[in-house]
Parts: C-alpha cells; sequence; structure tokens
C-alpha cells in the first residue's frame, strides 16, 4: 500500500532556482492538498484540487503553482525559491471533498532549505 | 469561520502518568474535529476523529478524546504516557466548504522515564 508519495525527501536550493515537489496518491482520492509545516505554525494549507483540471488556493499561495492533470498526480512548483519557503512541504489527500467527515492522509513530507 | 486552537505548544509527563492535550475549536456550522500524530522525521497520522457520532472517541495507541459542546472542545488524552507517545499532535476541524481541513499549531509531547 503505497498511499501518498512524494519526492523527493531532502531538497537544497539556492535563491532563485525553480523546482517541482512531486506528490502521488494510488488511492484514487478526488481531493489533494499541499501544506508547509513551520515551527509554532502547524500546518498551513497552500493549495489544493477538488479533482483533475481543478485547482484552488489555500492560505499562502504567493510563489507556488500547482497543476492537476491526473487524478493520482498534484506536484507543487516553486517559480523563484526564496529562503522564506524554507520549510517542511506535505502532500495530503482525502477521498471524498464534499464529505466534511472524511480524514486526510498525507505523504512523508519533503524538507527544503532555500539558501 | 472555523478553527482551532491548542493550548500548550509544549507538554511533558512522565511514562506513566496521564497525558492531556488541549484543543478548542470555533465553528459556525457543526464541527467535525481529528487529532492527528505526527512522529519525527515522519507524515502526520489519523489517530482519531469526531464525526457526531459518539461524543467520546476512542484512537489508536490507547488515546480517546471528547466533544464537549458547552466547552468548545476536543481535548485528547491517555491513561498511561508510555515513551513512544512522544510525538508532535495536532487537531483540526473540517472547514465549512468541506474541502479544507484546518489544524492547530500542534504540541509536542515529550514523555520522561
Amino acid at each position: 500500500n503505497a498511499g501518498v508519495t512524494q519526492t523527493p525527501k531532502f531538497q537544497v536550493l539556492k535563491t532563485g532556482q525553480s523546482m517541482t515537489l512531486q506528490c502521488a496518491q494510488d488511492m484514487n482520492h478526488e481531493y489533494m492538498s499541499w501544506y508547509r509545516q513551520d515551527p509554532g505554525m502547524g500546518l498551513r494549507l497552500i493549495h489544493y484540487s477538488v479533482g483533475a483540471g481543478i485547482t484552488d488556493q489555500g492560505e499562502v499561495p504567493n510563489g507556488y503553482n500547482v497543476s492537476r492533470s491526473t487524478t493520482e498526480d498534484f506536484p507543487l512548483r516553486l517559480l523563484s525559491a526564496a529562503p522564506s519557503q524554507t520549510s517542511v512541504y506535505f502532500c495530503a489527500s482525502r477521498p471524498e471533498p464534499r464529505i466534511r467527515t472524511t480524514e486526510a492522509f498525507f505523504g512523508q513530507g519533503t524538507r527544503l532549505t532555500v539558501v | 469561520a472555523q478553527s482551532v486552537t491548542q493550548l500548550g505548544s509544549h507538554v511533558s509527563v512522565s511514562e506513566g502518568a496521564l497525558v492531556l492535550l488541549r484543543c478548542n475549536y470555533s465553528s459556525s456550522v457543526p464541527p467535525y474535529l481529528f487529532w492527528y500524530v505526527q512522529y519525527p522525521n515522519q507524515g502526520l497520522q489519523l489517530l482519531l476523529k469526531y464525526t457526531s457520532a459518539a461524543t467520546l472517541v476512542k484512537g489508536i495507541n490507547g488515546f480517546e478524546a471528547e466533544f464537549k459542546k458547552s466547552e468548545t472542545s476536543f481535548h485528547l488524552t491517555k491513561p498511561s504516557a508510555h515513551m513512544s507517545d512522544a510525538a508532535e499532535y495536532f487537531c483540526a476541524v473540517s472547514g465549512m466548504n468541506t474541502d479544507k481541513l484546518i489544524f492547530g499549531t500542534g504540541t509536542r509531547l515529550q514523555v520522561f522515564p
């Protein structure tokens, strides 16, 4: 059972570089999302998607882009990395976005450092 | 709007002692609440969830939480802490628009021998 898979696990970027964090799920979940985790701030929602072809902004979307061309994949793109984007990034999926009782399933996280 | 507040960013207990992690919620609609645990260098996994079927919810690893509407609380408890319980715990509420989980800031639990 793979669940939600994130790659890479660790990444160091220089300021101004771009990169894509990969997220894939094999549970046929409609809803996928990206969070960032920073000390003392919990998890903050960056972007989310309720199905293929549909994306929307969360709480902290600036500096990030997403796309959802398939149900399985939801990559997060950093266009021009900044030190403020140093964080741990989590991808999560939920089976039924219209049912509020469904829990999210999380990947193992990507630890990103921007120098 | 929905939100959750976790009181205490750090909680320390001795092995065998009661664990109490606090979560208060704010919601304009009936809340659906979750507790997640994050072990070091890992993702979050579900401990338990409240979906209005029962106010006392039992989860994995001996944890339970009680939904108290009058106190707008959903505190997490475990009668006897184990060293393996050391982790960060997050309370979350399901957003009114159904498509968001809104997390608290987390509580780091330390367990001393």
